[in-house]
């Protein structure tokens, strides 16, 4: 078990670019969320899943961002039409659930919007 | 994360000092605190944690405080060493549903040698 793994580490784009990150969860976690984290800030929550099927997603998650976990193994999210804005690092964190709790988070992944 | 108040925003302790970090909240369904210890570079990984059943916690050098009335809890880090020097959030969060982490907005740490 190697924990939560996140590609790529850094991207830099240009606004209006679509971007595209990967995460794959512990293996038999069936939880996966995605926060976005600014500079200072914690992280704040943006998606779920439970196995393959988003949950909830925040108000933060406007229409250009769009996230997959097809068949309950890793999850993608997509940013399209970047704007300088969406600059922040990515976290995904996956849990077990009914189980342990704790949500294990990966590196993330830093994303600049130029 | 207006729900979630944690202070101070840096701090600075001598070795084998103690550090405090302290934490409010307003969402009385919040059932579950953890704190959670971020490097630079890394993503955050769950320090200590606990249930509103009980008022403390201890585990090694780290004691968390919790008062339900108060809706407040704290971090405390005995015999703090420099490789505690991070960024140290609270997280609480209910324990049901999506579990969903409400992050502080952060405290670095800076233990000095």
């Amino acid at each position: 078990d190697t924990g939560v793994s996140q590609d790529p580490r850094h991207k830099i784009t240009k606004r209006g670019q679509n971007v595209t990150f990967r995460c794959d969860p512990i293996s038999e976690h069936n939880r996966l969320y995605w926060y976005r984290q600014t500079l200072g800030q914690g992280p704040e929550f943006l998606t779920y899943f439970q196995n393959e099927a988003q949950l909830e997603k925040s108000r933060l998650l406007s229409d250009r961002f769009s996230a997959e976990r097809p068949k309950g193994s890793f999850s993608t999210l997509e940013i399209q039409r970047t704007e300088q804005g969406d600059s922040a690092m990515y976290l995904c964190a996956s849990s077990l659930t009914p189980g342990e709790e704790t949500q294990y988070f990966g590196p993330g992944t830093r994303l600049l919007v130029l | 994360q207006q729900q979630v108040k944690q202070s101070p925003q840096s701090l600075i302790v001598q070795k084998g000092g103690i550090s405090i970090i302290n934490c409010a909240y307003e969402n009385t369904a919040f059932d579950y605190f953890p704190w959670y210890q971020q490097f630079p570079g890394k993503g955050p990984a769950l320090l200590i944690a606990i249930r509103p059943d009980v008022s403390e916690k201890k585990e090694g050098r780290f004691t968390i405080s919790f008062n339900k009335s108060a809706k407040q809890f704290s971090l405390h880090i005995m015999d703090s060493q420099p490789g505690d020097s991070a960024t140290y959030f609270c997280a609480p969060t209910r324990d049901t549903g999506r579990r969903a982490l409400t992050f502080g907005s952060g405290t670095r740490l800076q233990v000095q040698p």
